[in-house]
């Protein structure tokens, strides 16, 4: 079955520097890859995702980038703000596939003001 | 707010005890899953549930089981509970089955075993 590592588990910036966490996946299947936001004590929650037709996708200060090839992808924030402070996770499954996404253990994020 | 409603917000009980944890979808999501957060632990897959029918299965224990209603609601069912279950469980949907469709998940279930 798919196995996502994600690192780093823990990382610390200062504001306005840019931020980056990289995941691998196993399965070369695996062709849908999101990116979920954790806020202390709140639910994770949906921040981008591609799909392996794409290499990048961008979505304002915050991009993912996917190797194919090399079996990654990776998450870049710029520009963080403390409200970026959260805990990420990747995951990998296949789209029309009958497992569901499998996640990475976790990145937590800290922006120091 | 996702949509996707968990029911208790925090539970606390003993070892040996039996609880069930519930969860409503999103409305016109067919597709539940559970999973389980333990502290500095990623999001473990427990279970899928998909119009009633079980469609995929985790890391669940045998002391754990789910099952999803005709109304689509879902519980989750965890006995003879011991200390290292105490975790967050989430509950989260998806309008359809297969993968590569968005899930989105609910508030979370604290629960503490002591």
């Amino acid at each position: 079955g798919e196995n996502v590592e994600q690192h780093p588990s823990t990382l610390s910036v200062q504001e306005g520097d840019s931020a980056v966490i990289k995941c691998t996946y196993s399965d070369s299947a695996s062709n849908y890859f999101p990116w979920y936001k954790q806020e202390l004590g709140k639910r994770p929650q949906l921040i981008i995702d591609i799909r392996s037709n794409v290499g990048e996708k961008k979505d304002q200060r915050i991009a993912v980038t996917l190797n194919k090839t090399a079996k990654h992808f990776s998450l870049h924030i710029t520009e963080t703000q403390p409200e970026d402070s959260a805990v990420y996770f990747c995951a990998a499954s296949l789209i029309l596939g009958n497992t569901p996404l499998v996640f990475g253990k976790g990145t937590r994020l800290s922006v120091i003001a | 707010d996702s949509g996707v409603t968990q029911t208790p917000k925090h539970l606390i009980t003993a070892t040996g005890q039996r609880v069930t944890l519930r969860c409503s979808p999103r409305s016109g999501d067919l597709s539940v899953y559970w999973y389980q957060q333990s502290l500095d632990q990623g999001l473990q897959f427990l279970i899928q549930y998909y119009n009633g029918e079980e469609r995929a299965k985790g890391n669940i224990l045998e002391r754990f089981s789910a099952q999803q209603f005709p109304d689509l609601h879902s519980e989750l069912n965890l006995s003879s509970l011991e200390l290292g279950d105490s975790a967050l469980y989430f509950c989260a949907s998806s309008a359809e089955a297969a993968s590569g469709n968005t899930i989105y998940f609910g508030e979370g279930s604290w629960l503490t075993v002591v």
